[in-house]
């Protein structure tokens, strides 16, 4: 069984560029979940879906972030425009279940770097 | 809000001696606590995942424990070897905000 898929791997842009990330989650798992991890941090939760739905979005800077996921399968994450403060890994993880047996599956990241 | 702190933030050990890793928590209302790996740039491996009801869970060399009236949990690797050399973060699956909180990790190396 394939794992979360990301892609790209890395992504090296200017400031005030936009960007994006794809996420592919595992089959079957109605919850998927975008993290921005700074060097040294654990990761920090951006969004969240249950399928198609948007279901907390509160630390999202959404002045220059958006995500959707339609269709409740793949997920993009974009940035416009992005900032030197972006620069970071985001990370793309998904789980099926309910709330008590809910383990999150990660991908291997996209590491972003804005110069 | 939730706020995980992991201890101690580094740890360097010769191969063989056994491990105990710290998680602790403030808001006690968890549904689970999972722990990972997570390789340099590399995504984070799932380890273990205990539910709320449960005090431990168990693979391989690996054992982590859950004391939810104190915050806590332990991951304990057993008979280390240079392969376990990673961070390992844990995250908190809140009950009130339902927001995954991680730590910030252990930096393990285990040399020869």
């Amino acid at each position: 069984e394939a794992g979360v898929v990301q892609s790209p791997r890395y992504k090296i842009i200017e400031k005030k560029q936009p960007v994006a990330f794809w996420c592919n989650p595992i089959s079957g798992h109605n919850t998927l979940y975008w993290y921005r991890q700074n060097l040294g941090q654990g990761p920090e939760l951006l969004i969240r879906y249950e399928n198609e739905e948007a279901v907390d979005d509160s630390q999202l800077p959404k002045d220059r972030f958006s995500a959707e996921r339609l269709k409740g399968v793949d997920s993009t994450l974009k940035i416009q425009p992005a900032e030197l403060g972006d620069s970071a890994v985001y990370l793309c993880a998904s789980s099926g279940g309910g709330r008590a047996n809910n383990e999150q599956f990660f991908g291997p990241g996209t590491r972003l770097t804005v110069l | 809000k939730q706020e995980v702190t992991q201890i101690p933030a580094a740890l360097s050990v010769p191969e063989g001696e056994n491990l105990v890793l710290n998680c602790s928590f403030t808001d006690s209302a968890i549904y689970n606590l999972q722990w990972f790996r997570q390789d340099p740039g590399k995504g984070l491996t799932s380890l273990l995942l205990i539910q709320s009801s449960q005090r431990e869970q168990t693979s391989g060399r690996l054992n982590a424990s859950l004391d939810k009236s104190s915050g806590r949990s332990t991951l304990y690797i057993a008979a280390s070897q240079p392969g376990d050399s990673a961070t390992y973060l844990c995250a908190v699956l809140s009950g009130g905000s339902y927001i995954p909180t991680f730590g910030r990790g252990t930096s393990l190396i285990v040399h020869p």
